[in-house]
């Protein structure tokens, strides 16, 4: 069975500097999907980024990027720039890329992330 | 406007009453599933449906049903509610099952059981 490890219960990152959340997996599968998802005080749940096992490029989305390592199972988030409206409960979660019939999806339990001013 | 809605958005309740929690999207998806969050566990998928009349176990089913009949709903049914079920609830769709499907979620439900 998939796992999803978050070990960062919580961070802190000063305003206008860089933090990275990190996560880590474990799988049997050759290709499935890594993403991250914020949740904002909302509780609303936003894809923050996604990357496919099989692309080897590190997937970026403006000030969020990811560093993908396959072999070793590891999968960080590093937001640049941190703003105020960062802060927010931070997911990692992993689902298989075969159309098979257990498509379970699998979630870390969560950084909170506290962005200082 | 493409969505997720789940009703009600708040619930607080006694032991062993039956409630539902309903779930309902408008994109046409054929994969949907429920999940409670709870503080220190992150997010826990309770069952998945991949299309009308397929419904399966996710991690954490017991206590729960669930019921796909028509594409667009998916309601999250307690037939006998224990405190040990007060959670976040949040319901999730997508196009269709595998992996680069993103998943859209509802707004949350937030269950009291006493």
């Amino acid at each position: 069975a998939q796992t999803v490890t978050q070990s960062q219960p919580e961070m802190s990152v000063q305003e206008a500097e860089t933090v990275t959340l990190s996560c880590t997996y474990d799988t049997s599968e050759s290709d499935y999907y890594l993403f991250w998802y914020k949740q904002p005080p909302s509780r609303q749940m936003i894809l923050v980024i996604r990357q496919e096992a099989y692309k080897q490029q590190n997937a970026t989305e403006n000030r969020f990027s990811v560093n993908f390592q396959k072999a070793a199972k590891s999968f960080s988030l590093k937001i640049s720039d941190s703003q105020l409206g960062d802060a927010a409960m931070y997911f990692c979660a992993y689902r298989s890329a075969f159309m098979n019939r257990d498509d379970k999806i699998i979630f870390g339990k969560g950084t909170r992330l506290h962005i200082l001013p | 406007e493409a969505q997720v809605t789940q009703n009600p958005r708040y619930l607080i309740t006694v032991t062993g009453k039956k409630l539902t929690v309903t779930c309902s999207q408008n994109m046409n998806h054929e994969y949907m599933s429920w999940y409670r969050q709870d503080p220190g566990l992150g997010l826990r998928q309770i069952y998945y449906s991949m299309n009308v009349e397929v419904t399966d176990k996710g991690d954490v089913p017991e206590g729960y049903k669930v019921s796909r009949k028509e594409k667009r709903n998916f309601p999250l049914i307690l037939e006998s509610p224990s405190p040990n079920q007060t959670s976040l609830y949040f319901c999730a769709s997508s196009l269709s099952r595998g992996g680069y499907n993103e998943q859209f979620f509802g707004p949350g439900t937030r269950l009291t059981v006493l």
